[in-house]
């Protein structure tokens, strides 16, 4: 059971938009900044997304992150094959004293 | 470019312990913390504590105090995470990956290290 909260799976076709959320409480999420990671198949995790919304050099603009209250959310528009990977939200928790993950989204390009 | 390059796969009997290494290049060591992160099998992601290289200070989650050690060398700009008393349901990969103090974000990642736990 993680402590922020995402959909196990999501889906959407090529140049499509997708939304992928992550729900927690005033002890993480509510408080603290967000960051997103990338992982393809086979391969080790990537950030994606730091600081609830900014982009690290390299990654496209087509990925964007939000927050609001104790929820976050990445959009991806212009769905890609490649995009095909799993990706989960991550915050410090205060309460534990820890970072802690979402369960991850396995996003799949029909 | 950063890299960090971490030790082999490892296959450990119960009650053992494992020391994974992970070596930085490509940035000034003692800037970043070095966190520890493990996945087990068709698993998500786990915090398991992280390092600071300038000071030594250390920082673990609740779920592993006691049990694991997070060291480094800024000699070789390395650093070590070492797990104690290994149970079954310690089989994971452990990566090791680099964040900025004050934000945190896991910038650049090691490629892994399995460590395999069976009798």
């Amino acid at each position: 059971q993680s402590v922020l909260t995402q959909p196990p799976s999501a889906s959407g076709t090529p140049g499509q938009r997708v939304t992928i959320s992550c729900s927690g409480s005033s002890s993480n999420i509510g408080s603290r900044i967000v960051n997103w990671y990338q992982q393809l198949p086979g391969t080790a995790p990537k950030l994606l997304i730091y600081t609830n919304n900014q982009r690290p050099s390299g990654v496209p603009d087509r990925f964007s992150g939000s927050k609001s209250g104790t929820s976050a959310s990445l959009a991806i528009s212009g769905l890609q094959s490649g995009d095909e990977a799993d990706y989960y939200c991550a915050a410090w928790d205060d309460s534990l004293d820890a970072w802690v993950f979402g369960g991850g989204t396995k996003l799949t390009v029909l | 470019q950063v890299q960090l390059v971490q030790s082999g796969a490892e296959v450990k009997k119960p009650g053992a312990s494992v020391k994974v290494s992970c070596k930085a290049s490509g940035y000034t060591f003692t800037d970043y913390y070095i966190h520890w992160v493990r996945q087990a099998p068709g698993q998500g992601l786990e915090w398991m504590g992280r390092n600071n290289p300038d000071s030594g200070g250390t920082k673990y989650a609740q779920k592993f105090q006691g049990r694991v050690t997070m060291t480094r060398d800024t000699s070789i700009s390395s650093a070590y995470m070492e797990l104690s008393s290994l149970r079954s349901d310690d089989t994971a990969v452990y990566y090791c990956a680099r964040g900025p103090p004050s934000t945190g974000e896991l910038i650049d990642w090691g490629q892994g290290s399995l460590v395999t736990v069976s009798s």
